[in-house]
């Protein structure tokens, strides 16, 4: 069984400051690791993901994340926060597409609030 | 090229009464789920599909049916609704097995 714990429901930051996002999973098998988001009254988009190779991983607007596997995490992070990029974001662990068929196991979600 | 769609975008029923909650992509993705979102509660697996024909429930399949009948359509079928299936629905769609979904713009559901 996976499951997904992201730690704060809401984190609130200044424009320009750092954005950091926290996700910690459970897994029996290597997972694969995904960051999405969702802007409000749309659907979810990837922002990126990890598979297997390199540790760090780059996605879309500049947000990157780093999998740990001694600390079972996956924190996304941002250097510099744009008003844009409010929205909410999901981190999701899926078995690599073992007998899970691409199911992802979603954590709550934390709504990212940027304030000018 | 659309992606997935889903249709109606919004949607009031009253308790009892039932409905069909289509999806359709345009990709000849072989993968396609069925999700609900509550808040503060993430999304839930609700029935997926690895091809035509073939069907699994998932996580909270309870309340609800699905088929596949070709490649391109996942309807998401409410018999008897309740209060309890008021949620945001999310048909997705994946080339791979690997879990990069792709999201239509979800269809919310208030049963009354």
């Amino acid at each position: 069984a996976q499951s997904v714990t992201q730690l704060g429901s809401h984190v609130s930051v200044s424009e320009g400051a750092l954005v950091l996002l926290r996700c910690n999973y459970s897994s029996s098998v290597p997972p694969y690791l995904f960051w999405y988001v969702q802007y409000p009254n749309q659907g979810l988009q990837l922002l990126l993901k990890y598979t297997t190779g390199a540790t760090l991983v780059k996605g879309i607007n500049g947000f990157e994340a780093e999998f740990k596997k001694s600390e079972t995490s996956f924190h996304l992070t941002k250097p510099s926060a744009h008003m844009s990029d409010a929205a909410e974001y999901f981190c999701a662990v899926s078995d690599g597409g073992g007998t899970s068929y691409g199911k992802l196991t979603f954590g709550q979600g934390t709504i990212l609030t940027v304030h000018p | 090229n659309a992606g997935v769609t889903q249709t109606p975008k919004f949607r009031i029923l009253k308790i009892g009464q039932s409905m069909t909650l289509q999806c359709t992509q345009d990709m000849n993705h072989n993968y396609m789920y069925w999700y609900r979102q509550d808040p503060g509660m993430g999304l839930k697996l609700i029935y997926y599909s690895v091809g035509a024909g073939i069907t699994d429930k998932g996580e909270v399949p309870n309340g609800y049916n699905v088929s596949r009948s070709t490649t391109e359509d996942f309807p998401l079928r409410l018999e008897l609704a309740a209060p309890s299936q008021t949620s945001v629905y999310f048909c997705a769609s994946s080339y791979t097995r690997e879990g990069e979904l792709f999201f239509g713009e979800g269809s919310r559901l208030t049963v009354l």
